[in-house]
């Protein structure tokens, strides 16, 4: 049963315009939340997170929105560059505990 | 900045045999993680270990066996590979407690035919 949801396998974006991706979860003990990157043949790597005290977090281009009556989270990437086509994971965690829940990726490709 | 490496990646290996997976980190982090990466089903964790000699079982432990000897190398074993276990195998390793984030190696890519 997955506790973290992409339902978007897949998104298009013009360069220069913004991509929102999105995740849903269902454990209202998650607390922490992050978005990973991925490239092909590569590892993820960590973007950005956002504590379940906030409501936002920024970083440069790259926005998480945390709304947690909803057990929803987006990340806003503003503008848009093709170089951010990736897939995208978002992942939560429970307080004090070391196991990370991931989604199952959102492939996202920004078209010049 | 954090280093995960893995020992392969790319492996090819016949059904039956056994595997192994290496992976070393240079942070000295207390926590490690082996993930399977599969199309349309995100990361799936294996295994994980938080200490030395100490392992905990992810959400698809069958079929596979970890090691952790020193604190900066974490193994999987597939003691005998089948081809339902081709995929991408990821490393992480994270701090101990606290709200820090994974590290992840560049993957092995296992073909088992």
């Amino acid at each position: 049963d997955q506790q973290v949801k992409q339902n978007s396998p897949s998104l298009s974006v013009q360069e220069g315009r913004i991509s929102i991706l999105n995740c849903d979860y269902t454990n209202s003990m998650f607390d922490y939340f992050l978005w990973y990157k991925k490239y092909p043949a590569e590892g993820p790597t960590f973007l950005i997170s956002i504590s379940s005290i906030k409501d936002k977090n920024e970083d440069g281009r790259f926005t998480v929105f945390l709304n947690k009556s909803a057990k929803h989270l987006s990340l806003h990437i503003v503008p848009s560059q093709p170089g951010d086509s990736a897939v995208y994971f978002c992942a939560a965690r429970k307080y004090n505990f070391n196991k990370f829940y991931f989604g199952s990726g959102t492939k996202l490709n920004v078209k010049p | 900045d954090v280093k995960v490496t893995q020992s392969s990646r790319y492996l090819v290996k016949r059904t039956g045999e056994k595997v192994f997976l290496e992976c070393v980190q240079d942070m000295d982090h207390e926590n490690m993680f082996w993930y399977r990466q599969d199309p349309g089903l995100g990361l799936r964790l294996i295994y994980f270990s938080y200490d030395v000699k100490m392992k905990e079982k992810g959400d698809i432990p069958e079929g596979y066996s970890v090691s952790r000897e020193k604190k900066e190398r974490f193994s999987l074993i597939l003691e005998s590979a089948s081809t339902n276990q081709t995929s991408m195998y990821l490393c992480a390793s994270s701090e101990g407690q606290g709200m820090g984030e994974q590290y992840f190696g560049p993957g092995t890519r296992l073909t088992v035919t």
